[in-house]
């Protein structure tokens, strides 16, 4: 267990409805991650930060933004959701060495 | 074509066989590798992790590299039905922060 938590942990939802998924991390490490999971697709990138206000897309980033002001937490927002956001969000922290990626227990979003 | 490739299965076994799990990538500056256990409905969970080529074992598991033919195994001795789980391979480049993940492969290991 690396100490995340996401919230909340299910959700459902409107389109066109902004919805804001949290990550917490309560052990300070530098890097964390987005990810959404569906069928056929595996873990795909959404965003990703490596600090306070630093942060960069992946390879799904349209329809998202993020936001990190705090090390511990990092937002992933859907400005206005679409029914194809419908998944599976997993955020993730890297650990000391490169090698180490640690998942939270997902988000599960519906858009309907 | 994907940068890495993964049969998704699902492969079925008996209880006690020896599990072969196995990944092929295209992009030749990955030299971190890892494997991670999804429980359906759970987070990923890290298995086991490797750097650049080689073999790495821990208990029932032995994790390959093979990065002239661009190929990563993950090995189950003795698999139990407890294994039942995807299982998802993921790779990094030296001085990248990205991961790129394979698909997974569905395991089913029958009592």
């Amino acid at each position: 267990d690396a100490g995340i938590t996401q919230s909340p942990r299910h959700k459902v939802t409107e389109t066109g409805t902004p919805v804001t998924l949290r990550c917490h991390q309560t052990e300070n490490h530098r890097y964390m991650y987005w990810y959404r999971q569906d069928p056929g697709h595996g873990l795909r990138l959404i965003h990703y930060s490596y600090g306070v206000k630093d942060t960069d897309k992946g390879e799904v980033s349209d329809g998202y933004s993020v936001s990190r002001s705090k090390t511990e937490d990092f937002l992933l927002t859907l400005e206005s959701a679409t029914s194809s956001q419908t998944s599976v969000y997993f955020c993730a922290i890297r650990g000391e060495s490169p090698n180490e990626q640690f998942f939270g227990p997902g988000t599960r979003l519906t858009v309907l | 074509q994907k940068e890495v490739e993964q049969d998704p299965g699902p492969l079925s076994v008996p209880e006690g066989a020896i599990v072969s799990l196995n990944c092929t990538y295209s992009n030749s500056a990955f030299q971190y590798f890892m494997w991670y256990r999804q429980y359906s409905r759970k987070g990923p969970e890290l298995l086991m992790y490797t750097y650049s080529s080689g073999n790495k074992e821990d208990g029932r598991f032995t994790a390959q590299v093979d990065k002239s033919s661009k190929y990563i195994s993950l090995f189950i001795r003795d698999s139990q039905p407890s294994d039942s789980a995807t299982y998802l391979c993921a790779m990094s480049a030296t001085g990248t922060y990205k991961y790129i993940f394979g698909t997974g492969t569905r395991l089913k290991v029958l009592a």
